[in-house]
């Protein structure tokens, strides 16, 4: 009964290639977003999502393209990877409306991607 | 622009310890903390937060935080530790109005040994 799931947990891959992380939320929130943690753990925003809308896009790459398909959706495609894009990413979710439910988001467990 | 700072990278304490870990924060008007605790290989759990009111805000797992304007701090505090808090703590703000981001700080982690 996971409210917020990422797919694949685990995703090894070689430069160049193109790869997606998938997640979902099951909490009928209509914001997402996609946070970066690096080797240090320093987690750091991406992109956010407001039905189906990007309302935040931090300093990314272009090689970096989320898609929404759906409020319940944010998929996150990666491009011609490169070594400095392995980390592990986080999808998040929270609702838009309400001074404090708009605030509080919800993690999904992550997806570590090594570039080798 | 919002940056928080955790000023301790690792902290180790004995289980049954009391603990406290720093956050301190830089931001314009009344901001918006939390705490998040990530296990190993786990993703982010949320511990607590404060909007407003009560500055002394209590959390799941016996944790509590204090909201100490004065002092640009949200630290966090817990009685006695148990073995299974060892993890990743990460202090946070967020900006409120249409921009939803969370501004996370480095984190400290928390070693218990027996």
């Amino acid at each position: 009964d996971t409210a917020v799931s990422q797919t694949p947990k685990y995703l090894v891959t070689q430069m160049g290639n193109d790869k997606s992380i998938k997640c979902e939320q099951n909490l009928g929130h209509d914001t997402m977003y996609w946070y970066k943690q690096d080797s240090k753990k320093f987690l750091k925003i991406m992109f956010s999502y407001n039905n189906k809308e990007l309302i935040i896009n931090e300093t990314v790459p272009n090689r970096f393209s989320p898609k929404s398909p759906d409020k319940a959706h944010l998929n996150l495609h990666i491009n011609s990877l490169e070594l400095g894009d392995s980390a592990v990413y986080f999808c998040a979710s929270s609702h838009s409306q309400g001074r404090i439910a708009k605030n509080i988001q919800y993690f999904g467990a992550g997806t570590r991607l090594s570039v080798l | 622009a919002q940056s928080v700072t955790q000023p301790d990278i690792h902290i180790t304490v004995s289980e049954g310890a009391s603990l406290e870990l720093r956050c301190n924060y830089s931001y314009g008007a009344t901001p918006y903390l939390f705490w998040y605790v990530q296990s190993p290989g786990q993703g982010l759990q949320l511990l607590l937060k404060y909007f407003s009111g009560d500055t002394l805000v209590q959390g799941i797992k016996g944790f509590e935080a204090e909201f100490k304007r004065s002092q640009s701090s949200f630290n966090l505090r817990k009685p006695s530790v148990h073995w299974s808090d060892a993890a990743e703590y990460f202090c946070a703000v967020a900006h409120g109005g249409s921009n939803y981001k969370l501004t996370f700080g480095k984190g400290t982690l928390l070693t218990v040994n027996p």
